[in-house]
């Protein structure tokens, strides 16, 4: 089975700075898409930025980037020139589909704080 | 407006008390899923649907069930909710069909259900 870790539950960052978000996750499957997601204090869900397994070129989203490494099955998140709108709960985010299924497994998330 | 939207976003209700939260979409999406969210857990899928009359279960599927007889509307059913089942409710829908960042999915703005 899939697994995602985040071992990091809490992280600050000075405005303006760059922080870095670890995630790894675990599977014998050779395609599949990651992902991060924001959620604010709202709560609403809000997609940051995707990988497709197969492309060896890291995504990046303005000031987001990721640092893909398949063969050590991690899937780090950079955010360069901190906003205090960046002030969030983020989470790492594996999705398979084959043979009739479709599996979406979640990390259990960073808090990160931008201060001021 | 591309949009999942859900109902209710706030309910309050007591151990057996058999209820539905509603969801439903307009992008034409074949695909469908339902998380819920606890603290220190993340998002864990609870049932997923690939398109209308296919739906199957996530890792979290104890009681809870699901329909999807239209493409548009996933609705979660709680026949006897019981307090372990108080958490915030995730509805999210994408479509798998082949074209740049269709893998993407889109998320409702959640339900905040407690069973007393």
């Amino acid at each position: 089975a899939q697994t995602v870790t985040q071992s990091q539950p809490e992280m600050s960052v000075q405005e303006a700075e760059t922080v870095t978000l670890s995630c790894t996750y675990d599977t014998s499957e050779s395609d599949y898409y990651l992902f991060w997601y924001k959620q604010p204090p709202s709560r609403q869900m809000i997609l940051v930025i995707r990988q497709e397994a197969y492309k060896q070129q890291n995504a990046t989203e303005n000031r987001f980037s990721v640092n893909f490494q398949k063969a050590a099955k991690s899937f780090s998140l950079k955010i360069s020139d901190s906003q205090l709108g960046d002030t969030a709960m983020y989470f790492c985010a594996f999705m398979k589909t084959h043979s009739g299924t479709y599996k979406y497994i979640f990390g259990t998330g960073t808090r990160l704080k931008v201060l001021a | 407006e591309a949009q999942v939207t859900q109902n209710p976003r706030y309910l309050i209700t007591v151990t057996g008390k058999k209820l539905t939260v509603t969801c439903s979409q307009n992008m034409n999406h074949e695909y469908m899923s339902w998380y819920r969210q606890d603290p220190g857990l993340g998002l864990r899928q609870i049932y997923y649907s690939m398109n209308v009359e296919v739906t199957d279960k996530g890792d979290v599927p104890e009681g809870y069930k699901v329909s999807r007889k239209e493409k548009r509307n996933f609705p979660l059913i709680l026949e006897s909710p019981s307090p372990n089942q108080t958490s915030l409710y995730f509805c999210a829908s994408n479509s798998l069909a082949g074209a740049e960042g269709t893998d993407t999915q889109y998320f409702g703005p959640g339900t905040r259900l407690t069973v007393l």
